[in-house]
């Protein structure tokens, strides 16, 4: 079983609906969570960031996280088609020697203008 | 402006060649990391350096190697041994732990393909 999963997609919404992604995690000990997009052909780009429990919101994006349920969220509210791209959730421990993240396979969102 | 640059944008590599692949990062980062990207699996580590002169091998190491002379500078080499290269590579760099935001922040990408 990998540490984290998540729903390949694709994902196909049209234009200004609200978008949840998602992914699980098996490791309690997983204390930060990011949220990165990529577009096609390029680098990811960080998008959130939070650490421990709870929601951050960023304009038409929130992050929440249930670590009682091993679950983080991304909600796009208001999607556009620039929007359009793969979601890779990652996470990390707290401590270590290291700033390793643990990363997703990516959900692939296309938002229909 | 700071950030991370990878050259070059496109590589071609023939049979039995080895190909290096440039990553530098000017945000004064200590760690340093390579992952490939294949379609439906994610980000794959392959290497990754927490300070100069000195790295670890990730969960593919098998057929690459690199080096860390400078903090700024982590170039990947992808020897003959590797025998299926083609992927899309990204370079990453971050804080060390207990220094700044504990996240990674990447680069944007090399495409290898193979002629």
């Amino acid at each position: 079983q990998k540490e984290v999963e998540q729903d390949p997609g694709p994902l196909s919404v049209p234009e200004g609906a609200i978008v949840s992604l998602n992914c699980t995690y098996s490791n309690s000990a997983f204390q930060y969570f990011m949220w990165y997009r990529q577009y096609s052909r390029k680098g990811p780009e960080l998008l959130m960031y939070t650490y421990s429990s709870g929601n951050k919101e960023d304009g038409r994006f929130t992050a929440q996280v249930d670590k009682s349920s091993k679950y983080i969220s991304l909600f796009i509210r208001d999607s556009q088609p620039s929007d359009s791209a793969t979601y890779l959730c990652a996470m990390r421990k707290e401590g270590g020697a290291t700033n390793k993240l643990i990363f997703g396979t990516g959900t692939l969102l296309a938002v229909q203008p | 402006d700071g950030g991370i640059t990878q050259s070059p944008k496109y590589l071609f590599r023939k049979e039995g060649q080895n190909v290096t692949l440039s990553c530098e990062q000017n945000l004064n980062h200590d760690a340093m990391y390579w992952y490939r990207q294949d379609p439906g699996q994610g980000l794959r580590l392959i290497y990754y350096s927490q300070i100069v002169n000195d790295f670890q091998k990730g969960d593919i190491a098998e057929g690459y190697s690199v080096s860390r002379e400078k903090k700024e500078s982590f170039p990947l080499t992808v020897t003959s041994a590797q025998k299926n290269p083609t992927a899309f590579y990204l370079c990453a760099s971050s804080f060390r732990p207990g220094r700044g935001v504990k996240t990674q922040y990447f680069g944007p990408g090399t495409r290898l393909l193979v002629l």
